[in-house]
């Protein structure tokens, strides 16, 4: 069954802190991997989006990582802020599929304080 | 400026109505989508557009509907609102190109419902 599996589920870090976010997936055949913010009552926006080729993507203070190997990834974080309070969403899309199909994960729900 | 719109944005109704809920896009895209998302979970696709007059249910079973007689909207229509309905509903496109163009999707604001 293809899955896609994140943790932790939630966490709470200080303003300033850096963080990473582990995604774990099942999906075959792979197409690629993206993450994506969500902040609450808004819809989820991309942050990255990495094909099997390529290990590391960054977007500003986002790092994600991918091993598709061994069928993990990682978003980090660097010099947290509290606007980056939000779900973070692991999404794997398949391939061979016209659809482009996204298997989403549940999040994980980042809090920063001040 | 290329963009997605969903209303309402937050709708409170009483069993049995009839409910419609919009989305439009401005992004120049064939492919739509509707998903359904509660809190903590992951978001489940319950329909899906090719283009005008092409619809598919996804993989969440729905008692919802689906209309595209135009590109640029996608309404969804419950015919007698419950409260097992009651969750939020995101929008999302994608447009053609190369294969990692069309896998891109963009979500709108989405709609919080709320059946009574």
């Amino acid at each position: 069954k293809n899955q896609v599996e994140q943790s932790p589920q939630s966490l709470i870090i200080l303003e300033g802190k850096n963080c990473t976010l582990q995604c774990n997936y099942t999906v075959s055949p792979f197409s690629n991997l993206r993450w994506y913010k969500q902040d609450t009552g808004r819809g989820p926006v991309s942050l990255t989006i990495m094909t099997f080729s390529e290990n590391t993507k960054s977007n500003g203070r986002y790092t994600a990582t991918l091993d598709a190997d061994t069928k993990q990834s990682s978003l980090h974080i660097t010099a947290s802020q509290l606007s980056d309070s939000a779900s973070y969403i692991c999404v794997v899309s398949d391939r061979g599929s016209t659809l482009g199909r996204l298997y989403f994960g549940r999040g994980t729900q980042l809090t920063v304080w001040p | 400026e290329a963009d997605i719109y969903q209303t309402p944005r937050y709708l409170v109704i009483g069993t049995g109505k009839k409910i419609t809920l919009e989305c439009s896009q401005t992004m120049g895209h064939d492919k739509m989508y509707w998903y359904q998302q509660d809190p903590g979970m992951e978001l489940h696709l319950i329909h899906y557009s090719y283009g005008v007059n092409s619809t598919e249910k996804g993989d969440l079973s729905s008692e919802s509907t689906v209309s595209r007689i135009r590109t640029e909207h996608f309404p969804l229509t419950l015919e007698s609102a419950r409260p097992s309905h009651t969750s939020q509903y995101l929008c999302a496109t994608s447009g053609q190109g190369s294969s990692l163009t069309t896998y891109e999707q963009y979500f709108g604001p989405g709609t919080r419902l709320t059946v009574t």
